[in-house]
């Protein structure tokens, strides 16, 4: 089972609102990942979690909280968000961190009103 | 510095005709590992392959292919036969030291009845 899934599908939200993008998977993979795509381009590296511990922040913005509750869960919290950060965002895992292929999930796509 | 280039922005072709996208990486690592995932329109990433830098046997599954040359820096994706579902975006990635997944831009390969 190479299963990583993410919910929601879809969120629509206004600048002030405040929302969680939630990510599971049941691989026993110790690493985790948020990306962030834009249309026709390749995926962004946002965070990464390695042991349930950040790893690495690719200097993204504050309004972008990351959260990995334990070793299946990865949550993305978002506040005070601008149009400019409308994407799909994508979950990953992986078994480790060095050297080992990624499962994506599906993805959220976030419009930001 | 790590960088991957798909020279090829967008592919057509006709269902049953063969075709190989390019993929061109640069790194000063020794120990580096390349990646091709597929990313149909519904938006999930799919991976494909993982190819170590010490590893240059060419592999084989199905109607898909890999070449890799690490004396041209070159590690080309083949698809026998192609077929509509092929249709998809494809990405090269190369993982070096830093641990990151560096992205080329993509192939938009259309596979058309």
């Amino acid at each position: 089972d190479t299963e990583v899934t993410q919910t929601p599908k879809h969120l629509v939200m206004g600048m002030t609102n405040k929302k969680s993008l939630k990510c599971e998977q049941h691989m026993g993979h110790r690493a985790m990942y948020w990306y962030k795509q834009k249309a026709k381009k390749p995926p962004e590296l946002m965070f990464v979690y390695s042991y349930e511990k950040l790893s690495i922040n690719e200097s993204v913005p504050s309004r972008f909280s990351p959260e990995c509750p334990n070793s299946s869960l990865l949550n993305l919290h978002l506040h005070a968000l601008q149009p400019e950060d409308s994407a799909l965002y994508l979950c990953a895992s992986s078994q480790e961190l060095v050297g080992n292929e990624q499962y994506f999930g599906p993805g959220t796509r976030l419009t930001v009103t | 510095a790590q960088k991957v280039t798909q020279a090829q922005t967008e592919i057509s072709v006709v269902e049953k005709e063969d075709v190989t996208l390019d993929c061109v990486y640069e790194t000063r690592d020794t120990t580096y590992y390349l990646f091709w995932y597929k990313q149909p329109p519904s938006g999930e990433l799919v991976f494909l392959i993982r190819r170590n830098s010490f590893d240059e046997q060419n592999e084989i599954s199905g109607r898909y292919s890999w070449n890799f040359q690490k004396s041209t820096s070159s590690f080309n994706f083949t698809i026998t036969a192609s077929q509509v579902v092929d249709s998809a975006v494809y990405f090269c990635a190369l993982m070096g030291s830093n641990y990151k997944l560096t992205f080329g831009k993509g192939t938009l390969l259309t596979v058309n009845p």
